[in-house]
Order: C-alpha cells, then structure tokens, then sequence
C-alpha cells in the first residue's frame, strides 16, 4: 500500500514570506497529525485531525500557522508570515483512527524541511 | 502532563554487542508506549508499541523493548548489535487528553553501532 505523501520534500524561503505544506495519508486513515522537528529535537505535534474535525492544536502557533483537512483526507499547513525559528523539519503522519485506541500507530511521510532566510 | 525522557543524547556500541537506549515516561492514566527510528533525510518508521500484556514486546528488526511499570521505563533493547542499526531512536508515549490519545516524543537518542 502507498504510504504517506508529503510536498515539497525542500523549501527555502525568505522571513516574513508565506510557505504551504501539503500531506496526503495512507488511505483509509481517519487521524491526520502535522509535526515540526527542529534539528536535534524530537517532533512536536502542531496539531492533531480526527477525520476533518481538529482533536488537538495547543501547540500550533496560532497567530501564524494554520492547517486544514477540508474533506477529511489530504491536509494543508501554512505559514504566513515566516520566522526565522520556523526553520525545520514538518513532518505529517496519519493512523486509522480508531477512536478511544490509544495503541493506534502512526505512519510517517519523508518530510518537508523548510529553511526560512 | 504527560512527557518522555530519554536521558542520553548518543549511546555507542560495538557490533555484535548487545545494546539499550534508555526511555522513561509520565502519564496520567495507562501508558501507551512506542518506539520509531529515523534514518538520514527519512521519515520515522515504528518499531515497536506496548498496549497491555506481556512486558517483553518483540519488533522489527530484531528490537525488542522492556516495560517496567514500576520504574516507568521502555527501553529498547536488541541481542545484537549490526553497524546498520545507526540511526536516531524515539520513545513517545500516548496519553488521554480532551477524550483523545495525543501523542508525545522524546528527543531522540543517537546510536552509532561501530564495526
């Protein structure tokens, strides 16, 4: 089975610009999660999709990042305006879903890094 | 809250030798506990996940990982070292939040396998 597609694989933009992610999951996977992993760090959840409604985002920078899943299937991140510190790795990651399983295993995509001038 | 420690940066080994990385957790109600690894420029690929049962799970590539209620512990382990097995490894637990299970990482350990 096809696993999870992300893109572009690289960004470099300037700061204050205005960057898109895209990830397609696994099909059939209900929960959809959208990671950043700063070099050296462990991936921190940005926010967390069960099917097209939001389950968590405390840790997505509100005043800049935004993330959608429309249709409960492919996702979009953005980020407007870009920062400096924004530079790193956002990783997207999907899982069945089945709800209230707290086993439910998440398969990643390659990743996008973003390199923010 | 929930976390995930993992208390060393970089562990090394030598082939053929048996090795652990180190993780410890927090968590408000049953833990739900995983290991990924992370090759160069790659995505996190699982390993392992404990749910309940027995303590010893067994995973890919000949991984295996030890859950210790007590000690709130889930280390990696593997028998035998292979000079393949450097990459990054990562410890994340599950915990119940808002009526979901939401995810939490460690921040990785580094394991060079030297031939």
């Amino acid at each position: 089975e096809a696993g999870v597609a992300q893109s572009p694989r690289y960004k470099i933009i300037e700061k204050r610009q205005s960057v898109a992610f895209w990830c397609n999951p696994i099909s059939g996977h209900a929960t959809l999660y959208w990671y950043q992993q700063i070099l050296g760090q462990g991936p921190k959840l940005l926010i967390q999709f069960q099917n097209n409604g939001v389950v968590d985002d405390s840790q997505l920078p509100k005043d800049r990042f935004s993330a959608e899943r429309l249709k409960g299937v492919d996702s979009t991140l953005k980020i407007q305006p870009a920062k400096l510190e924004d530079s790193a790795v956002y990783l997207c990651a999907s899982s069945l879903g089945t709800s209230g399983l707290g086993g439910d295993t998440q398969y990643f995509g390659p990743g996008t890094r973003l390199t923010v001038l | 809250a929930q976390s995930v420690a993992q208390p060393e940066d970089q562990v090394n080994v030598a082939e053929g030798n048996p090795l652990t990385v180190k993780c410890t957790y927090s968590v408000s109600g049953n833990p739900y506990l995983f290991w990924y690894v992370q090759y160069p420029n790659r995505g996190l690929q699982f390993l392992l996940k404990y749910i309940t049962g027995d303590n010893l799970v067994k995973g890919s590539y000949g991984f295996e990982a030890e859950f210790n209620k007590s000690q709130t512990s889930f280390h990696l382990k593997k028998p035998s070292a292979l000079v393949s097995d450097s990459a990054l490894y990562f410890c994340a637990v599950r915990d119940i939040k808002g009526g979901s299970y939401i995810p939490t990482f460690g921040r990785g350990t580094s394991l060079i396998v030297h031939p």
